[in-house]
């Protein structure tokens, strides 16, 4: 159970244009879904925290008209990269959370690289 | 937002032998997690941890919680070639909250 699909795995897109990226919770609901981005060789870092119905809450430092964040379901949430510039090049990773398992319900998706050219 | 230390930063050991990797915070935590991250994956959860002293195995692996909450251990014995990647530790004040990643021990085994 507590299985999370991200789509798509890798993008390349080209500079100045827009790339979405996808988290389902395929088995469970989640009202919460949290965004990271990851550097080579570096940790997760948190972006935002997508919340079912309503706005999502950024991370200071990240561009909340640039990645745009839309959580219009109990199992869907999108991560829209706008204008990307080679700069956004890094690794996206989602997590969603099945509340009806006590702590460990943080289940990750599988990530998507993106790169910008 | 918070960064956990964790270290080492990096090791390299031989396949068979022990490993000890930990991570500190200068916040408390009410939840401990410990995740391993293969190569152009997501994290892949190990342990949890929801106690202050306790003591949690998975098979080989082994993770306490500190008793000042503001630090975590992970132990893997005997280790394997497929032991290799990079372990995270999380902490998390409130269940339904973001949680906070430490800066990850990159794990080599040599064969």
């Amino acid at each position: 159970g507590a299985v999370v699909s991200q789509h798509p795995s890798r993008v390349i897109c080209k500079s100045g244009t827009s790339v979405k990226i996808e988290c389902r919770s395929l088995d469970f609901q989640a009202t919460t879904m949290f965004w990271y981005r990851q550097f080579p060789k570096q940790s997760l870092m948190l972006m935002a925290t997508s919340n079912e119905g309503s706005k999502a809450t950024y991370e200071q430092g990240v561009e909340k008209d640039k990645f745009l964040i839309n959580h219009a379901s109990l199992t869907l949430s999108t991560l829209t990269v706008t204008s990307a510039h080679p700069e956004d090049s890094s690794f996206y990773i989602c997590s969603a959370r099945d509340q009806t398992i006590r702590g460990r319900g943080y289940t990750f998706g599988s990530g998507t690289r993106l790169t910008v050219v | 937002g918070q960064q956990l230390n964790q270290s080492p930063q990096s090791m390299f050991i031989q396949e068979g032998e022990d490993v000890s990797m930990n991570c500190t915070s200068s916040s408390i935590f009410n939840t401990w997690l410990w995740y391993k991250q293969d190569p152009g994956e997501g994290p892949v959860l190990l342990i949890a941890l929801y106690k202050a002293g306790e003591l949690t195995s998975n098979g080989r692996l082994t993770a306490q919680f500190g008793i000042t909450r503001k630090d975590s251990f992970l132990n893997i014995s005997a280790s394997i070639p497929s032991d290799v990647g990079i372990y995270f530790c999380a902490g998390l004040w409130n269940t339904g909250n973001q949680f906070y990643f430490g800066t990850g021990t990159s794990l080599t085994v040599i064969p």
